[in-house]
């Protein structure tokens, strides 16, 4: 089945700063999406995004479908960031099942 | 806040018992997806609910099953349970099955001592 990783496993960033989340997959798929989980569990769709870049305030996200990639951008990062950033894909293979990437967890400092 | 609500919100069951989960989806929203997440690893897809059918299961037994109601609220059931069911069980809607956005409630975390 399609694997998918996710680089770093773990950041530790200073308030204000910058950092890049990684998704690789190894086959096609037909979608992905990136979850923020929240210490609390909860999990937030932070992008639906199969293909091209999107931006929403300080996040921004990239996906190269024919490269089998996507990166997640976070700037003038926050506490409230903090938390296990997740990409979840559906495989082009017609099936209807989710999978999730192996998270990256961030933590912010003040 | 999704709309997704799941109960109860915390559970403590020892081996062998069986447990029922339960997730109202969002207003609208006729497809469910349950899913399973030990602690420090990603969800696990454990099945899919289109219109009270099940549509797509993961790698798990069958003693892992589940209803969708006409109302689109959905249950999770586990029998005979085991210690590594432990778990924090989410649950997440979307507007149809081809509709791809998924919106997901707080989850049950499972205790099986």
């Amino acid at each position: 089945g399609i694997q998918v990783e996710q680089s770093p496993p773990d950041l530790i960033l200073q308030e204000g700063a910058n950092s890049t989340l990684r998704c690789n997959f190894s086959d096609s798929v037909n979608n992905l999406q990136w979850f923020h989980q929240n210490p609390w569990g909860q999990l937030i769709n932070l992008f639906y995004i199969p293909s091209g870049t999107k931006q929403n305030g300080r996040l921004s996200a990239t996906t190269v479908a024919t490269e089998r990639y996507s990166l997640l951008y976070i700037s003038s990062s926050q506490t409230t960031d903090s938390g296990v950033y997740f990409c979840d894909l559906r495989p082009a293979s017609g099936t209807y099942k989710y999978i999730f990437g192996t998270g990256t967890r961030l933590k912010v400092l003040a | 806040e999704t709309g997704v609500t799941q109960s109860p919100t915390h559970l403590i069951k020892t081996r062998g018992q069986q447990v029922t989960l339960r997730c109202s989806s969002q207003s609208g929203h006729n497809t469910v997806s349950w899913y399973q997440q030990a602690l420090g690893q990603g969800p696990q897809f454990i099945f899919q609910y289109y219109r009270e059918e099940e549509n797509g299961r993961g790698n798990f037994p069958p003693r892992f099953s589940g209803l969708q109601f006409p109302n689109y609220s959905s249950e999770l059931n586990v029998n005979a349970l085991e210690l590594d069911d432990s778990a924090l069980y989410l649950c997440a809607s979307s507007l149809s099955i081809r509709s791809e956005k998924l919106f997901f409630g707080s989850g049950t975390q499972l205790s099986v001592l």
